[in-house]
């Protein structure tokens, strides 16, 4: 399978723990994007790469998040010092040229 | 800030039966919309990137119209079957690199 591959699929943690997920993208696809979604919500956007380059996060991130995405390939996201708001499914995605996206099956958070 | 808004929030068909449902999005610096399926467990999947006012596309049972000039992009699904049953996304690129805002989804229920 070549499709957008994330890790783990679930994650339950305390309230003030830190936790990190993977995402290996499509081989090929420059661009990168982190999103997060909750319940009756659609995704929301946290952050994008191009290559290694972080281009933006959003202004709702606070400083606890973290992203990076070494020589351009898997990207990973910390939270740290969780909290229950952070309970979430994280979707990563990828695309070559900035148009359909391709989306991994998600990280299901869950924060005791 | 950019809202993508979709109605009704969910939908109950009948299996055999037909539905419609909508996205309405800013119709100011349009770039494209954007349609998702997202099947519960499953990651969400690419159905269709529009871009020209008054395209038509379509995937088997499944069409969209778009109309940028009034903001509005119109879902149709013939012949409901038990498999259509999953969250449809809208979403509209806020910049030219494709980050995407998506709507908060319309789930469909078709029932046997």
């Amino acid at each position: 399978d070549t499709g957008v591959s994330q890790d783990p699929r679930h994650k339950i943690t305390k309230r003030g723990q830190n936790v990190t997920f993977r995402c290996d993208p499509i081989s090929e696809h420059n661009r990168l994007y982190w999103y997060r979604q909750t319940l009756g919500q659609g995704p929301e956007f946290l952050t994008y790469f191009q290559n290694e380059a972080q281009l933006e996060k959003s202004r709702l991130l606070s400083d606890r998040f973290s992203a990076e995405r070494p020589k351009g390939s898997f990207s990973t996201l910390e939270i740290q010092r969780t909290e229950q708001g952070d309970s979430a499914m994280y979707l990563c995605a990828s695309t070559p040229t900035g148009g359909k996206l391709f989306f991994g099956s998600g990280t299901q958070l869950s924060v005791l | 800030i950019l809202n993508v808004e979709q109605s009704p929030q969910s939908l109950h068909v009948q299996e055999g039966d037909s539905t419609n449902f909508t996205c309405s999005f800013p119709s100011s610096n349009f770039y494209a919309l954007h349609w998702y399926r997202w099947e519960t467990a499953k990651s969400p999947e690419a159905l269709f990137v529009m871009t020209l006012n008054g395209d038509e596309k379509k995937k088997g049972r499944i069409s969209a119209t778009l109309n940028t000039k009034e903001g509005y992009s119109y879902l149709y699904i013939k012949g409901s079957q038990p498999e259509d049953s999953a969250t449809y996304l809208c979403a509209f690129p806020t910049d030219s690199w494709g980050k995407l805002q998506f709507g908060a989804g319309t789930q469909v229920v078709v029932t046997p």
